[in-house]
């Protein structure tokens, strides 16, 4: 079973440019999660999402950034007009159905690492 | 908002050595995991504890809920080259969103 695949891994972005990063689950989970890991930080949740619903945005910045997981293929992060410090290590993960306990714990890809010139 | 703290930031040991590391919360979390991530990787689930006063190993690894839900500690014992990473607990509680809060992660060094 393919684990959760993000891509691109690397992706260097002018200011000004867009970036998208994209993620497909493990098989059989629905519920996709976006963190974000800065330099020598720990990883911080930026937004949770189902098929076609965002359910919690309350770790995205209010402007630039969007995410979506439509009904087909990947779950997208869009970070328009970037800047410098939107570099950084965006990873995706992705849990099964269900909330019973343990059935949540997440699975992360190996994420996509972001440079902004 | 919820943080968990885990220090010191580095630690280094001799291979062989057992190591342990802390972390703690402000506030209570219904499920403690702790992660290992290698570098240009994600990272990893080691340990998943759902019960306070939980006690659970895996292979050379040994983690344990907090009665108190407010911390949780890894053992590793008899430390190997390959242990080298950043481990990072994380703290998640039940319903619809079940996001996880991390800790900034402790970078293990082993000395062969």
């Amino acid at each position: 079973n393919a684990g959760v695949m993000q891509n691109p891994r690397h992706l260097v972005r002018r200011r000004g440019q867009e970036a998208r990063l994209r993620c497909s689950p493990m098989k059989g989970h629905s519920h996709v999660y976006w963190y974000r890991q800065l330099p020598e930080e720990g990883l911080k949740f930026m937004v949770y999402l189902q098929k076609e619903n965002i359910i919690d945005e309350s770790g995205m910045p209010k402007e630039r950034f969007s995410a979506e997981f439509p009904k087909e293929g990947p779950s997208i992060l869009r970070i328009q007009q970037v800047v410098r410090g939107d570099s950084a290590a965006y990873f995706c993960a992705s849990s099964p159905l269900g909330r019973q306990a343990g059935a949540n714990v997440l699975t992360f890809g190996a994420g996509s690492r972001l440079t902004v010139l | 908002g919820q943080q968990l703290n885990q220090s010191p930031q580095s630690m280094f040991i001799q291979e062989g050595e057992d190591v342990s590391m802390n972390c703690t919360s402000s506030s209570i979390f219904n499920t403690w995991l702790w992660y290992k991530q290698d570098p240009g990787e994600g990272p990893v689930l080691l340990i998943a504890l759902y019960k306070a006063g939980e006690l659970t190993s895996n292979g050379r690894l040994t983690a344990q809920f907090g009665i108190t839900r407010k911390d949780s500690f890894l053992n590793i014992s008899a430390s190997i080259p390959s242990d080298v990473g950043i481990y990072f607990c994380a703290g998640q509680n039940y319903g619809a969103n079940s996001k996880l809060t991390f800790g900034k992660g402790i970078t293990l060094s082993v000395r062969p």
